[in-house]
C-alpha cells in the first residue's frame, strides 16, 4: 500500500529535550516536506527536500532540523523544544515539487 | 491581507443539498489550485486539483476557477454526512500555500 509513515503518533516531552519525528515513503517520491499545522494558522511549511541530500527552510524553520540522506526518510529533528512548538505535525511527500500531496498520518506533539 | 483567504466556517448544508466552499487568492500569477479534505483527527486528503479557468467535474465535486476574480471554488452536489470534514485550500505560485480551511457539516 502507497503511504507516508510518520511515528510516532503521539508525543509528549519536555523542553530542551531533543526528539525526532521519522518520516517514511514508500512510492519513490522525489519530494518530501514537513508542515505544522495550528489552530487559526493552517499548515505552514517547516523544510522540504526536493531530493537526496537537497533541503531547503520553508516558511518556517526556527527550531527544526531535518536531513535526507535516503530517498524514503525524511525525519524531523527538534534539538531544543520549547512550549511554542507544541503542535500537529504533518509530513508529506509528491512526484515533484508541492504539488499533489501524500500526507502522513500527523504526529501531535505537546512540549512541556 | 492573507495570501490565501477561506472562510472558517463552519457551514452548515442539510444532506442532499449543494455545499459551496470558496477560497480567494492574492499572488495572480498562482498557476495550480488545490483541494485538500481533512476529517477531524486526520491527514489531509488531495480530492481535486485545477489548472485552467472553469470548471473541473469529478463525481459529485466540482471545482472553478476564475484567474481573473482570483477566486476558486468547491461545489459539493447531493452533500453526504460523510462529507463532513474541513475543506483546505491550497494555491501555488513560487510557493505552495494553504488557507486556513472551511469546515463543512452536512446534517441527515
Amino acid at each position: 500500500e502507497a503511504q507516508v509513515t510518520q511515528n510516532p503518533r503521539y508525543l509528549i516531552t519536555v523542553t530542551g529535550k531533543k526528539l525526532t519525528v521519522t518520516c517514511s515513503q514508500n512510492m519513490n517520491h522525489e519530494y518530501m516536506s514537513w508542515y505544522r499545522q495550528d489552530p487559526g494558522l493552517g499548515l505552514r511549511q517547516i523544510y522540504y527536500s526536493m531530493n537526496v541530500e537537497v533541503t531547503d527552510k520553508g516558511d518556517v524553520p526556527e527550531g527544526y532540523k531535518v536531513s535526507r540522506k535516503e530517498k524514503r526518510n525524511f525525519p524531523l529533528i527538534l534539538e531544543s523544544p520549547s512550549p511554542n512548538q507544541t503542535s500537529l505535525y504533518f509530513c508529506a511527500s509528491s512526484t515533484g515539487g508541492d504539488e499533489k500531496l501524500f500526507f502522513g498520518s500527523g504526529t501531535q506533539l505537546s512540549v512541556l | 491581507q492573507k495570501e490565501v483567504e477561506q472562510n472558517s466556517g463552519p457551514l452548515s448544508v442539510p444532506e442532499g443539498a449543494i455545499a459551496s466552499l470558496n477560497c480567494t487568492y492574492s499572488d495572480r500569477g498562482s498557476q495550480s489550485f488545490f483541494w485538500y479534505r481533512q476529517y477531524s483527527g486526520k491527514s489531509p486528503e488531495l480530492i481535486m486539483f485545477i489548472y485552467s479557468n472553469g470548471d473541473k467535474e469529478d463525481g459529485r465535486f466540482t471545482a472553478q476557477l476564475n484567474k481573473a476574480s482570483q477566486y476558486v471554488s468547491l461545489l459539493i452536489r447531493d452533500s453526504q454526512p460523510s462529507d463532513s470534514a474541513t475543506y483546505l485550500c491550497a494555491v501555488q505560485g513560487g510557493k505552495l500555500i494553504f488557507g486556513q480551511g472551511t469546515e463543512l457539516s452536512v446534517k441527515p
